[in-house]
């Protein structure tokens, strides 16, 4: 079964400077996906950014870029210029790609992040 | 909005009773699948359905059951509730070939 690891239970950073927050997975199998999202105050999750393993390139969206070492098993999100509104838990999650990719999500515990203003 | 809706959005119920949580999933997604967040912890996948069927099975309890009807909606049936049953139960939805899972808002549990 794979496995999802978030080595920090809380991260803070200060407004306009940049955090990342690390994630390690386990798994045998050689095509996945992976995922950052973002969970506020209000619960809702909010998928902030995803990556297919066969990419060798890296993810970004906007003020969010990922790490992804495949030979490592590691996917790092890094935030530039943070943000009040990036304070949240942030969750990395695995997604097989068998069964064409219909699979469920592995989570991590999450990473609490805390912006300073 | 994710497109994905949930009711009721907040319940309260008594030990020992029995309730029912609905999901609607995006339009054409064919697969939902239902998590339990309790307070200040992870996401637990509970169970999965693609198009009718039950496609994966994770850590849910033999008091809780689910199913997928024929027009796509879900229902999580809780039953015996105990205290520890009280979180948030989320539906999320997809329509494969991994595309992405979007998460409706979660309904609010609370036994007492």
């Amino acid at each position: 079964a794979q496995t999802v690891t978030q080595s920090q239970p809380e991260m803070s950073v200060q407004e306009a400077e940049t955090v990342t927050l690390s994630c390690t997975y386990d798994t045998s199998e050689s095509d996945y996906y992976l995922f950052w999202y973002k969970q506020p105050p209000s619960r809702q999750m909010i998928l902030v950014i995803r990556q297919e393993a066969y990419k060798q390139q890296n993810a970004t969206e906007n003020r969010f870029s990922v790490n992804f070492q495949k030979a490592a098993k590691s996917f790092s999100l890094k935030i530039s210029d943070s943000q009040l509104g990036d304070a949240a838990m942030y969750f990395c999650a695995y997604r097989s790609a068998k069964w064409a990719g219909n699979t469920p999500l592995v989570f991590g515990k999450g990473t609490r992040l805390s912006v300073i203003a | 909005d994710s497109g994905v809706t949930q009711t009721p959005k907040h319940l309260i119920t008594a030990t020992g009773q029995r309730v029912t949580l609905r999901c609607s999933p995006r339009s054409g997604d064919l697969s939902v699948y239902w998590y339990q967040q309790s307070l200040d912890q992870g996401l637990q996948f509970l169970i999965q359905y693609y198009n009718g069927e039950e496609r994966a099975k994770g850590n849910i309890l033999e008091r809780f059951s689910a199913q997928q009807f024929p027009d796509l909606h879900s229902e999580l049936n809780l039953s015996s509730l105990e205290l520890g049953d009280s979180a948030l139960y989320f539906c999320a939805s997809s329509s494969g070939v991994g595309n992405t899972i979007y998460f409706g808002e979660g309904s609010w549990l609370t036994v007492v």
